[in-house]
């Protein structure tokens, strides 16, 4: 069955270290998304991709990072890690191919402690 | 940044009661509406998508409506069970497949 995983689900590292999660999806969808999700802010979208070489910036990119090299995969780099970025992380993906209201569908998250 | 504002925050309902809540949105640039249902250590799995003003969708005992002109929706839930304990998210976009999500309703059932 087709589906979008994360890893790994949970990471604790240090201020300052650079971390990369991971996100693949089986869908063969054109889009892709990267959210956190804190308490009191619900998700908020951090970068997304609407296809190979294409990346885009969220409402809270600052310290992060992301390429789209093929269709499958979608990884969060955060350069230099924070304590502020300690949160859930979510991926999701889509087709794309909707002219409104095109679904998404969303991996199992990623928790994420900077100590 | 837009502003997608759910209400209430929570809620506690009995088992076997109706219940409803409230997603608004902006009524301009207007492409759609979404609910997902989220459950404690899950992700978030989508519900319903409403692109017209006036929609209505139904899932089993879960229902919701749509008025684009005045920037609302509503999820309701008819005889609620216990497995309807979750968080609902609604989400709203103005184009370009980006989703701005609301903070959802946490949603408790008690037996």
């Amino acid at each position: 069955d087709a589906e979008i995983t994360q890893s790994p689900r949970h990471k604790i590292t240090e201020t300052g270290r650079q971390v990369t999660l991971a996100c693949h999806q089986t869908w063969n969808h054109n889009n892709m998304f990267w959210y956190r999700q804190d308490l009191g802010h619900g998700l908020r979208l951090i970068h997304y991709s609407y296809g190979v070489q294409d990346t885009n910036k969220g409402e809270v990119s600052d310290g992060y990072s992301v390429s789209r090299s093929n269709t499958e995969d979608l990884p969060l780099t955060l350069e230099s890690a924070a304590s502020s970025q300690t949160s859930v992380y979510f991926c999701a993906s889509s087709t794309g191919l909707a002219q409104r209201g095109d679904t998404q569908y969303f991996g199992p998250g990623t928790r994420l402690t900077v100590l | 940044i837009l502003n997608v504002e759910q209400s209430p925050q929570s809620l506690h309902v009995q088992e076997g009661d109706s219940t409803n809540f409230t997603c608004s949105f902006p009524s301009s640039n207007f492409y759609a509406l979404h609910w997902y249902r989220w459950e404690t250590a899950k992700s978030p799995e989508a519900l319903f998508v409403m692109t017209l003003n006036g929609d209505e969708k139904k899932k089993g005992r879960i229902s919701a409506t749509l008025n684009t002109k005045e920037g609302y929706s509503y999820l309701y839930i008819k005889g609620s069970q216990p497995e309807d304990s979750a968080t609902y998210l609604c989400a709203f976009s103005q184009g370009a497949q980006k989703l701005v999500f609301g903070q959802g309703t946490r949603l408790t059932i008690n037996p």
